[in-house]
């Protein structure tokens, strides 16, 4: 099977801007999840996505949003961008069902904000 | 909510000796503890992981062990190798059956090097 994939894998913007990061989950994997992560904060939890519906949120403003789709694949936005922003942004996809909580990263996408 | 403490943060050990990596957590609701491995430049790699109703894992060089009264648990690994050098994560959440996978909180990372 197919791992995880994320697009674009670099991407640079700058101040204001607004963004879209993709995610194509494992075949067969339903649940979606957002991560970002920076040398000072390390890996932090956006947001996870189930059936085309946000489960679970983290503790980020409202400048970061996500859909899913009905083929589970998933994106995320973050408008107005700030320096701060500049991270890796990891998604991981899960099975879910039969207590497999497993949950399995993209190779990220490196933002880099000016 | 959930807060994931790990130590050490460098770990220098010698080819052949082990190495060991703590975690605490704070919910006692987090029923789900996986650690990953992140090589430099490359994605968080799923190595093992535990359940709360589980006391210990093995799987071949590297072992987890759970403490659910002390909400602590660690990663084992025996006999290093070069190759075993990255930064290690542990994480945990609250997943419900067949429901949410529940969001990884994360410890800051243990950056572990294997000298041959």
């Amino acid at each position: 099977k197919a791992g995880v994939t994320q697009t674009p894998r670099y991407l640079i913007k700058t101040r204001g801007q607004q963004v879209t990061l993709s995610c194509s989950p494992i075949s067969g994997h339903r649940s979606v999840s957002w991560y970002q992560q920076t040398p000072g904060q390390g890996l932090q939890f956006l947001f996870e996505y189930f059936s085309e519906t946000q489960r679970n949120k983290g503790n980020f403003p409202g400048r970061f949003s996500g859909r899913q789709f009905s083929n589970s694949r998933s994106e995320m936005n973050v408008s107005t961008l700030e320096l701060g922003d500049s991270a890796l942004y990891l998604c991981a996809s899960s099975l879910v069902g039969d207590s497999t909580y497993e949950q399995y990263f993209g190779p990220g996408t490196r933002l880099t904000v000016t | 909510g959930e807060n994931v403490e790990q130590h050490p943060s460098t770990l220098s050990v010698q080819e052949g000796d082990s190495a060991v990596i703590k975690c605490t957590y704070s919910d006692s609701a987090s029923n789900y503890f996986p650690w990953y491995k992140q090589e430099l430049g490359k994605r968080p790699q799923l190595i093992i992981d535990i359940r709360s109703n589980v006391g210990e894992k093995k799987d071949q060089r590297i072992a987890v062990t759970l403490n659910k009264t002390a909400k602590h648990f660690s990663l084992h690994i025996t006999e290093t190798q070069p190759e075993d050098s990255a930064v290690y994560f542990c994480a945990a959440s609250a997943a419900n059956y067949g429901g949410s996978q529940g969001n990884l909180i994360f410890g800051k990372g243990t950056k572990l090097s294997v000298k041959p």
